[in-house]
């Protein structure tokens, strides 16, 4: 199993660009979420999805959109890159807390560095 | 609103000594899952240990230890006989059972001497 893949590592954008990053997991877990990391500090949620179809907003999702069109897959869009979003942006998954007992460990992928010039 | 509290922003302990990462919460919801994550300098996020809120017993992976105190609202991790390559970033994160999201603390930067 790959696990949780994430494209690209590393991406720089112009300000008022827009991308999407990639992501996708092989473990069949109906929970994905998306964290950006800023340096030096934690992970804060952008936004998360518990199954195919379902998505919402987690603590820090103005300046992004997501879609989950099927149970692998869930790409963040970044529309009008800005400054403010430099940062680590890291994908998981886990099983849904009533699946696993409680202990839904989530599973990251390895990030992407984006830097917006 | 859960909320994490790391207090420690850095630590350092000599190597085969144990330690002690403070973490502290705060939530309304009496069903609550605890999370240790470790992040190494290369970057990626590795589970370590988990704690439910119903739990009786402190949970235990290896060298690594939850120091569960319900009632102060506290789960400290302990890793015991600290080895070179622990040296990383430590986060604590809860999930109430009410919330799908999952947050994390500031983390702790834990260093290990020979």
């Amino acid at each position: 199993n790959a696990g949780v893949t994430q494209t690209p590592k590393f991406r720089i954008l112009k300000i008022g660009q827009s991308m999407t990053l990639q992501c996708a997991q092989d473990m069949n877990h109906n929970y994905m979420y998306w964290y950006r990391q800023d340096p030096g500090m934690g992970l804060k949620l952008i936004y998360y999805s518990v199954g195919a179809g379902i998505t919402d907003k987690g603590e820090v999702p103005n300046g992004y959109n997501v879609s989950r069109s099927t149970t692998e897959d869930f790409p963040l869009r970044l529309e009008l890159a800005a400054p403010s979003q430099t940062s680590v942006y890291f994908c998981a998954s886990s099983y849904s807390p009533r699946l696993a007992g409680g202990r839904n460990e989530q599973f990251f992928g390895p990030g992407t560095r984006l830097t917006v010039l | 609103a859960q909320k994490i509290t790391q207090t420690q922003p850095g630590m350092f302990v000599q190597e085969k000594e144990a330690v002690t990462l403070d973490c502290t919460y705060d939530t309304s919801d009496p069903s609550y899952g605890l999370f240790w994550y470790k992040q190494p300098s290369s970057g990626e996020m590795i589970f370590l240990i988990y704690q439910g809120s119903y739990d009786q017993q402190n949970a235990t992976e290896g060298r690594y230890s939850l120091n569960f105190q319900k009632a102060r609202k506290s789960a400290n991790l302990v890793i015991s006989a600290s080895q070179l390559g622990d040296s990383a970033m430590y986060f604590c994160a809860m999930r109430e059972a009410n919330n799908n999201d999952m947050r994390f603390g500031a983390g702790t930067r834990l260093t290990v001497k020979p």
